[in-house]
């Protein structure tokens, strides 16, 4: 597609189910990253996938927190038994070579997720 | 210290004005650097690379100085427009593909 794709756009979930965050990124990107944004903080790294390389998952903050991405493209986020904590909004981005703007990254509108 | 450290502000600045932010990172091996801007409730754009030369975008210049390890913004002839928040991020590692970390942001309001 044209830019990074994210769904949904609002969740709301309550507290102790599981929920899951899907990103699309542009086509031809090979690297995706995953981040957070808590009202008024930050961007909060969460992980990094690039091709077929093991992904730095050094960012998750739990392991109630973990992210797969399938042939290379499509990536979901899964976050187990949700917290009041993880209420935040869930951004994703690909990078892609893009001449003068080197390796910047393109996010998607996000998915805003409240825990409650 | 921080990894990515930002003056938070707020930036409050008529129209016209040149206005400058500043940027601190803490890893010597960072090789890559952004400015990012973000508009209340939607998702950060890149605005430019930062290079070792400095760069320039019309009335946006950025530069970078590797020995006292920061970045800066400058914005001339300041619009209404301009108003937003300015992230500025950083790379971890050597390589250019690997997570950039982001400072929490500068807001700058610009008003006529």
């Amino acid at each position: 597609g044209a830019g990074v794709s994210q769904s949904p756009s609002n969740k709301v979930t309550e507290k102790g189910k599981d929920v899951e965050l899907r990103c699309d990124p542009i086509s031809g990107h090979t690297a995706l990253y995953w981040y957070r944004q808590s009202l008024g903080q930050g961007l909060e790294f969460l992980i990094y996938f690039q091709g077929n390389s093991a992904p730095d998952k050094s960012g998750l903050p739990s392991d109630r927190f973990s992210a797969e991405r399938t042939g290379g493209s499509v990536s979901t986020l899964t976050i187990q038994r949700t917290q009041q904590e993880d209420s935040a909004v869930y951004l994703c981005a690909s990078t892609g070579y893009s001449g003068r703007l080197g390796y910047g990254y393109t996010f998607g509108s996000g998915t805003r997720l409240t825990v409650v | 210290r921080k990894e990515v450290e930002q003056d938070p502000g707020p930036f409050n600045v008529p129209e016209g004005a040149t206005v400058a932010f500043n940027c601190t990172y803490s890893n010597s091996a960072s090789q890559s650097f952004f400015w990012y801007r973000q508009d209340c409730r939607k998702e950060p754009k890149l605005l430019m690379s930062v290079y070792s030369s400095g760069n320039e975008d019309g009335r946006f210049t950025a530069q970078l100085n590797r020995a006292s390890q920061y970045i800066s913004l400058l914005i001339r002839d300041s619009k209404l427009s301009d108003s937003a928040t300015y992230l500025c991020a950083v790379n971890r590692g050597r390589q250019a593909g690997t997570a950039l970390i982001f400072g929490k942001g500068t807001t700058l309001s610009v008003s006529s």
